[in-house]
């Protein structure tokens, strides 16, 4: 079944750790973006991708990047963690389909204690 | 760029009773406006989206209706059930169309038994 995959699903580490969140899909899709998100709160973008080896900042970028090797994988890396980026990350993509916007697909999100 | 304003940011209603989330948006040419449930440690899914060139949308309780004039689109709940209480986040897309959707803050919707 097409679907967006995240690992871990759950991450503690310590301050000063070099981490990477994984994101799959199985959708076909061009579009995938990464979210930070405290549980039930407002949803930021970090990055977004439209394609391979395209990638963009989104409002809270500067703590972390992200490549697009591949169509299906969107890692996002953390260099150096610290307590604030304590939250749970939400990978998720979309069809291209010209400048038309469609639904979005969210993974089921990783949550990362940083101690 | 656009800015999505949505209001309440809490709601509760008894159930059966119905639920009205507003957002506003500020780029007069976005054409396409979503509406999210994130239900408690799950996933933000979609639930019901409008395009500019309709007014309303409906899909059994839920309903979208949208005003281009005053900039504003509000999701529509009626004869509420414990199981719409979940978090709800509007959408709309910044000028130029080709950049991600703007999300509003969420609106968090208590159905009280």
């Amino acid at each position: 079944e097409a679907d967006i995959y995240q690992t871990p699903r759950y991450l503690v580490i310590g301050t000063g750790k070099k981490i990477t969140l994984e994101c799959s899909q199985t959708m076909g899709h061009d579009k995938m973006y990464w979210y930070q998100q405290d549980p039930g709160m407002e949803l930021h973008l970090i990055h977004y991708s439209y394609g391979v080896n395209s990638t963009e900042k989104g409002d809270l970028s500067s703590e972390s990047t992200v490549s697009r090797i591949r169509t299906e994988h969107f890692p996002l890396t953390l260099e150096s963690a610290r307590p604030s980026h304590t939250s749970q990350y939400l990978c998720a993509s979309s069809e291209l389909d010209g400048r038309a916007y469609n639904e979005q697909f969210f993974g089921p999100g990783t949550r990362l204690t940083v101690l | 760029g656009e800015n999505v304003e949505q209001h309440p940011s809490t709601l509760s209603v008894q159930e059966g009773d119905s639920a009205v989330i507003k957002c506003t948006y500020s780029d007069s040419a976005s054409n396409y406006f979503p509406w999210y449930k994130q239900e408690l440690g799950k996933r933000p899914q979609l639930i019901i989206d409008i395009r500019s060139n309709v007014g309303e949308k409906k899909d059994q309780r839920i309903a979208v209706t949208l005003n281009k004039t005053a900039k504003h689109f509000s999701l529509h709940i009626t004869e509420t059930q414990p199981e719409d209480s979940a978090v709800y986040f509007c959408a709309a897309p910044p000028r130029g169309g080709n950049t991600p959707l703007v999300f509003g803050k969420g609106t968090r919707l208590s159905v009280i038994a």
